[in-house]
């Protein structure tokens, strides 16, 4: 079965300063989502990536999907105290277009102000 | 706004006192989901229903049950809940199930079993 495996597990930034989470998978990934949950509440979808070398933005944070199609990484440019939160990344964990999505552990980010 | 909204936000109950969880959506979507997710962990996938057609994951206790009257409402009953069963539960939707689309989630419910 396919695993997520995310890293760093936490994360502490001075407010302004630049970081990046990484999830990596144990098979090809055919659509990858980046989520971001505040303890206590539901998921926030942010982006959903699918092509190889795929590249999205939002306002401050961008996500690629390596050309391999194994690994993410979800960039944050100028932190700020509002993107602190747990960001999941997700994946299609089914052996075809089942809509089941794995996650995984989740990135614990924190922004000192 | 097109959401999801789930009922009560949070619910306690009691050791092998049935409870029902609501999950209702204005986004007209095909999919709804419920997850389960314990303290510090991954969201897990319980079951899902593509529009009437229940799908239910091969792990899930025979505990955890749902219904989908109508494409807008669902519903989790845990039939006899039990201390381990303690957690947010999450409900999802989605267009469809493909890879073409995101799921969008609600707020959650928090369940304690007392």
């Amino acid at each position: 079965s396919q695993e997520l495996e995310q890293s760093p597990q936490s994360l502490i930034v001075q407010e302004g300063k630049n970081l990046t989470i990484n999830c990596t998978s144990s098979k090809t990934l055919y659509g990858l989502y980046w989520y971001k949950q505040k303890y206590g509440e539901g998921l926030i979808f942010l982006m959903m990536l699918q092509k190889g070398g795929e590249e999205k933005s939002h306002e401050k944070i961008t996500a690629k999907l390596d050309e391999k199609k194994q690994q993410s990484s979800l960039h944050i440019t100028a932190s700020q105290p509002s993107h602190a939160g747990i960001y999941l990344c997700g994946a299609d964990g089914g052996s075809g277009n089942t809509g089941k999505l794995i996650f995984g552990q989740g990135t614990t980010l924190q922004v000192k102000p | 706004d097109a959401m999801v909204i789930q009922n009560p936000r949070y619910q306690v109950t009691q050791f092998g006192k049935p409870v029902t969880l609501s999950c209702s959506q204005t986004l007209n979507h095909n999919v709804m989901y419920w997850y389960q997710q314990k303290s510090s962990q991954a969201p897990k996938l319980l079951f899902h229903y593509y529009d009437k057609d229940f799908n239910n994951e091969a792990d899930t206790p025979d505990n955890f049950q749902s219904r989908r009257p109508n494409t807008s409402f669902c519903f989790l009953d845990i039939r006899s809940p039990g201390l381990g069963d303690a957690a947010m539960y999450l409900c999802a939707t989605s267009r469809e199930t493909d890879r073409a689309g995101a799921q969008y989630f609600g707020p959650g419910t928090r369940l304690l079993v007392l």
